[in-house]
């Protein structure tokens, strides 16, 4: 069965410096990988995905993320964290049968930037 | 393009009834996704539609079911509401994922906010 777990469920970091949000996952065959966002009373926002393409994936607003399958880890990185950021990360792998079928979330991880 | 639109935002029903809540697709979508999200927790798939009928389905009692229509919009029911169901729905959409149209994305609504009481 295919599952993740996001590390941390809260994470605090100062504006202007790096971010790294936690993620691993379990699958039992090439998964499909995602960071969604979601801010208070919005919907979910897709930051980026890893289709077996390109390891390192690049995403919008400056994050980006890297499979490892050895260590079976998606973690989302940005450089230097801006105020607009502030927001809860989901960690999300595709279940069988296709990218877009039956998301399974990660418990979520919420950011906080401080000024 | 208007993305995927879910009424209505809120929602408050009392114990017993029951609830219909209504989505609509991203245009050029087929494919609709149903998710509950509980307060401080991640979605969970509650099940998927796609051409009218139910494609997969998630670990929801039968009191949760669905409908699609030729448009591909759709519908979610539940019915016998327990105070448990209070969550945020969430709608999504996609394209079918076929030999030539791989790695598409889900595209999400804001959600309609449940409440029962």
């Amino acid at each position: 069965a295919q599952s993740v777990t996001q590390l941390d469920s809260h994470v605090s970091v100062s504006e202007g410096t790096p971010v790294l949000l936690r993620c691993n996952y379990s699958s039992s065959y090439s998964p499909s990988l995602f960071w969604y966002v979601q801010h208070p009373n919005k919907g979910l926002q897709l930051l980026l995905k890893y289709t077996s393409a390109a390891t390192l994936v690049k995403g919008i607003n400056g994050f980006e993320a890297e499979f490892k399958k050895s260590e079976t880890s998606f973690h989302l990185t940005k450089p230097s964290a801006h105020m607009s950021d502030a927001a809860e990360y989901f960690c999300v792998v595709s279940g069988e049968g296709g990218a877009t079928n039956k998301l399974i979330f990660g418990t979520g991880t919420l950011l906080a930037v401080q000024p | 393009d208007a993305g995927v639109t879910q009424s209505p935002t809120h929602l408050i029903k009392t114990r017993g009834q029951q609830v219909t809540l209504r989505c609509s697709p991203k245009s050029g979508h087929d494919t609709v996704s149903w998710y509950q999200q509980a307060l401080g927790q991640g979605p969970q798939f509650i099940f998927q539609y796609y051409e009218e009928e139910e494609r997969q389905r998630g670990n929801f009692p039968d009191r949760f079911s669905g409908h699609q229509f030729p448009n591909y919009s759709s519908e979610l029911n539940v019915n016998a509401l327990l105070l448990g169901d209070s969550a945020l729905y969430l709608c999504a959409s996609s394209l079918a994922e076929t030999g030539f149209k791989m790695n598409t994305e889900a595209f999400f609504g804001q959600g309609t906010r449940l409440t029962v009481v």
